[in-house]
């Protein structure tokens, strides 16, 4: 049982290009989200599924896409990277999305655009 | 829309004494869960301690428990018996039954002197 997995763990990027972070987890989890963590900021909300086919915007989606065709995946793609987009991007899933849901985190990728 | 503010950026603590990181929120759900998470210098989120809204006693778990004012608004975590290894940053969360994300605070960088 591997929990949440990312890849890649560091990536370094130019203006302009796009990638995708993946995000995978093994424990059938409905609820994934990805964050993103700045200095002095915490943890803030980009997307998130709620289950296959199922996405939505968080508090911060702009420059961002996500598809979760499956239950295990949910990527996240940069359209056209900018230097504002360098951040520490955090995976989460959890069983489901109500108060009581604990969420389980990825190790993390650390994005730097130049 | 859900809140959760700490006002302490940084804190200092003697090894082997208690320590309470503050934690305050806002949220208009009736119902919500507050966690609390450590992030070491590695970067990985670890999972603390949970509470739930409606819960009437303070959680607990080990050298971790929860200050839990409903009233106040406010979930504060207290570290008993600090360890150099509880040097870390540490995040508050909510999360309510109405709402399909997790805001988190900016977060507290705690060291233990020895």
């Amino acid at each position: 049982n591997a929990g949440v997995t990312q890849t890649p763990k560091f990536q370094v990027l130019k203006t302009g290009q796009s990638m995708t972070l993946q995000c995978a987890q093994d424990m059938n989890h409905e609820y994934m989200s990805w964050y993103r963590q700045d200095p002095g900021m915490g943890l803030r909300l980009i997307h998130y599924s709620v289950g296959a086919g199922i996405t939505d915007q968080g508090e911060v989606p702009n420059g961002y896409n996500v598809s979760r065709s499956t239950t295990e995946d949910f990527p996240l793609r940069l359209l056209s990277a900018a230097p504002s987009q360098t951040s520490v991007y955090f995976c989460a899933s959890s069983a489901g999305t109500t108060g009581v849901d604990e969420q389980f985190f990825g190790p993390g990728t650390r994005l730097t655009v130049l | 829309a859900q809140k959760i503010t700490q006002t302490q950026p940084g804190m200092f603590v003697q090894e082997k004494e208690a320590v309470t990181l503050d934690c305050t929120y806002d949220t208009s759900d009736p119902s919500y869960g507050l966690f609390w998470y450590k992030q070491p210098s590695s970067g990985e989120m670890i999972f603390l301690i949970y509470q739930g809204s409606y819960d009437q006693q303070n959680a607990t778990e080990g050298r971790y428990s929860l200050n839990f004012q409903k009233a106040r608004k406010s979930a504060n975590l207290v570290i008993s018996a600090s360890q150099l290894g509880d040097s870390a940053m540490y995040f508050c969360a909510m999360r309510g039954n109405n709402n399909n994300d997790m805001r988190f605070g900016a977060g507290t960088r705690l060291t233990v002197k020895p």
